[in-house]
């Protein structure tokens, strides 16, 4: 059972064309919850940690928000150089020794 | 900069043989680090902590007699692939913890076993 879902699985914009990138968790007791954007043939490099529902960071193009079952990735007007793949991952009380859980990702792809 | 530093980036070898990855953290001293093991379209899944001085712990499923690790120094952890098989192939992370507790990715090491 997957306890980290990310949609869509790949998403294709046009160059500045806001939309929404969704991380559902089905697990309580988050600790915390991580954003990370991942190149191709390239470790992961990480954007963001949100900690408690109603928390809202921002970075550039990229704003993230946490409620109490998901988190958004907001991208605003985005330019062809964020595509790449954007990983969830949720720090859990009885997690994994690196206490994270990851998603699968959301391939996205910004066509100029 | 990269802070963490994973090589080699790529590495082909014949099936039987082994191959030796390394993880450096450049500008902090890691207790741990973590080796990761991802798939095309899949998730990070963690195959085993590495801690420093001592015996690296690993998640079920994985062999601790194929993947062997050694964390010699607080800057330098190694994972050893032992009579690689094709079904080993794969793109194989690390990351460190620093001592602020944030978690440091490599750029990976893509695997294949021929």
């Amino acid at each position: 059972e997957d306890q980290v879902t990310q949609s869509p699985e790949a998403l294709r914009l046009q160059e500045g064309e806001s939309s929404s990138l969704n991380c559902s968790y089905t697990v309580s007791g988050l600790r915390g919850l991580f954003w990370y954007r991942q190149d191709p043939g390239k470790g992961p490099e990480f954007l963001f940690t949100l900690y408690s529902a109603g928390e809202e960071k921002e970075k550039e193009r990229l704003k993230a928000t946490l409620t109490k079952k998901e988190s958004f990735l907001h991208i605003t007007a985005p330019k062809p150089e964020d595509s790449a793949t954007y990983l969830c991952a949720v720090q859990l009380p009885g997690g994994g020794a690196d206490g994270l859980t990851f998603g699968k990702g959301t391939h996205l792809i910004i066509q100029p | 900069g990269a802070v963490v530093s994973q090589h080699p980036s790529r590495v082909i070898c014949k099936s039987g043989t082994s191959v030796k990855i390394e993880c450096r953290s450049l500008d902090f001293q890691a207790t741990t680090m973590f080796w990761y093991r991802q798939f095309p379209k899949q998730s990070l899944m963690l195959m085993a902590t590495s801690n420093e001085g001592s015996k690296a712990t690993y998640e079920q499923g994985v062999e601790k007699d194929k993947f062997l690790i050694n964390h010699a120094s607080l800057t330098l952890s190694t994972l050893t692939v032992t009579s690689a098989h094709p079904e080993d192939s794969s793109f194989y992370i690390c990351s460190a913890l620093s001592p602020v507790a944030h978690l440091h990715f490599g750029n990976g090491t893509r695997l294949t076993v021929t």
